[in-house]
């Protein structure tokens, strides 16, 4: 059974620029769920599809955004890009939901802006 | 509001040594608890969970009980790898009703030393 992949792995930008993530899930899993990681603020949730619909949103400003297609793939897209945003990006996929708990990573999209 | 609390690390330990890495949350339901385990350049794994109070979750010789008195979720391991070396984190779940909500704590690294 295919893990969740996420591509690209590893990307640089600069400020302004805008990336797009893409993030496949576990086939089955309808919910695809986004997390920033870095080393002050940790783990920290951006937000949560589940079949097309974004149920729930981190408190992140609107240059953060997302979206879910039919096949689950789910992308995430951040816009005017600022050194801060330099992280790793997780996706997770889950069968019921992040509420479950029961998530199921990839391995990251590691963003470096300069 | 809800949130989990873990110990400041990095927890460095000797190969075989014991480990315990304390987790407090704080909830207004009834919580189910995780511990997940990120392994140098990768995703998290879900290590254990616990759906109610005075379960015990373990796995890989890893484990934690679930504490409602002291609202606890401690992770402990008998003897310790030097392949255990990762970042810990402890989450909560409030269930269904909550969507999602998965809140995670900062994180607990594990260094151990052969």
């Amino acid at each position: 059974k295919a893990g969740v992949t996420q591509t690209p792995r590893y990307l640089i930008k600069t400020r302004g620029q805008q990336v797009t993530l893409s993030c496949s899930p576990i086939s089955g899993h309808r919910s695809v769920s986004w997390y920033q990681q870095t080393p002050g603020q940790g783990l920290q949730f951006l937000f949560e599809y589940f079949s097309e619909t974004q149920r729930n949103k981190g408190n992140f400003p609107g240059r953060f955004s997302g979206r879910q297609f039919s096949n689950s793939r789910s992308e995430m897209n951040v816009s005017t890009l600022e050194l801060g945003d330099s992280a790793l990006y997780l996706c997770a996929s889950s069968l019921g939901g992040v509420e479950t708990g029961e998530l199921f990573f990839g391995e990251g999209s590691r963003l470096t802006v300069l | 509001g809800d949130s989990v609390t873990q110990m400041e690390g990095p927890v460095t330990l000797s190969e075989e040594a014991f480990l315990t890495i304390n987790c407090t949350y704080t909830a207004t339901g009834y919580p189910s608890l995780f511990w997940y385990v990120q392994y140098p350049g990768e995703g998290l794994q879900l290590l254990l969970k616990a759906t109610k109070a005075d379960d015990k979750g373990s796995n890989k010789g890893f484990e934690a009980t679930y504490r409602k008195e002291t609202t606890s979720f401690h992770l402990e391991k008998g003897s310790v790898q030097v392949s255990d070396s990762a970042v810990y984190f402890c989450a909560l779940s409030l269930g269904s009703g909550n969507t999602g909500k998965l809140i995670f704590g900062q994180g607990t690294t594990l260094q151990v030393k052969p």
